[in-house]
């Protein structure tokens, strides 16, 4: 089982650069969610879904934006990337016991 | 609530004692809270969960205690082991509102031998 892949696993973008972080998931959920952690801290929501098409703002949506055409894939796009943007990013689908990505550790300079 | 800025609080056991972690939680409309164990280096995993009309749940070595009234979620591990240090966080969803899993703040367990 694949269950919640994401990539790239690591990143270095300069400031002002922009990217996409790929999210997909093959257990046919409707939940689909965007966090980052900072290091030592926990988990802040940025993005969700409860199924495609649908989409919502978390807690610290501001500098990123998403998309949800299918059931598979959630993408989290990074516009005009700013050292504050530094993090480990976690895609992961379910509602409640929800399955977790490997995390995108992102570096911005 | 989420303590921003804060860094994790630590709970250290001997090896085979049982462990508590508490959670205070915000939102008293949600449906569900969830515990959540996540290692060194990788995604959180899911523990057990507990359904807002419930106030104990077991599962294999852990249980989960809800109190509605004084909005507090606890997770019991029994006899502690090395492979139970990690740091472990609530979660809470709702079927109104904010559709979305949202984590409380973490603790770090550590398993002393």
């Amino acid at each position: 089982n694949a269950g919640v892949t994401q990539t790239p696993k690591f990143r270095i973008l300069k400031i002002g650069q922009s990217m996409t972080l790929q999210c997909t998931q093959d257990m046919n959920h409707n939940y689909m969610y965007w966090y980052r952690q900072d290091p030592g801290m926990g988990l802040k929501l940025i993005y969700y879904s409860v199924g495609a098409g649908i989409t919502d703002k978390g807690e610290v949506p501001n500098g990123y934006n998403v998309s949800r055409s299918t059931t598979e894939d959630f993408p989290l796009r990074l516009e005009l990337a700013a050292p504050s943007q530094t993090s480990v990013y976690f895609c992961a689908s379910g509602r409640t016991e929800a399955f977790f990505g490997q995390g995108t550790r992102l570096t911005v300079v | 609530g989420e303590s921003v800025g804060l860094h994790l609080p630590t709970l250290s056991v001997q090896e085979g004692d049982n462990s508590i972690i508490n959670c205070a939680y915000s939102n008293s409309a949600s449906d569900y809270f969830i515990w959540y164990k996540q290692e060194s280096g990788k995604g959180p995993q899911f523990i057990i969960d507990i359904r807002s009309n419930m106030d104990k749940r077991q599962g294999q070595r852990v249980t989960v205690l809800l109190n509605k009234t004084v909005k507090h979620l606890s997770l019991q591990i029994a006899a502690t082991q090395p492979g139970d240090s990690a740091v472990y966080f609530c979660a809470e969803i709702s079927d109104t509102g904010r559709r979305a899993l949202t984590f409380g703040s973490g603790t770090r367990l550590q398993v002393q031998p």
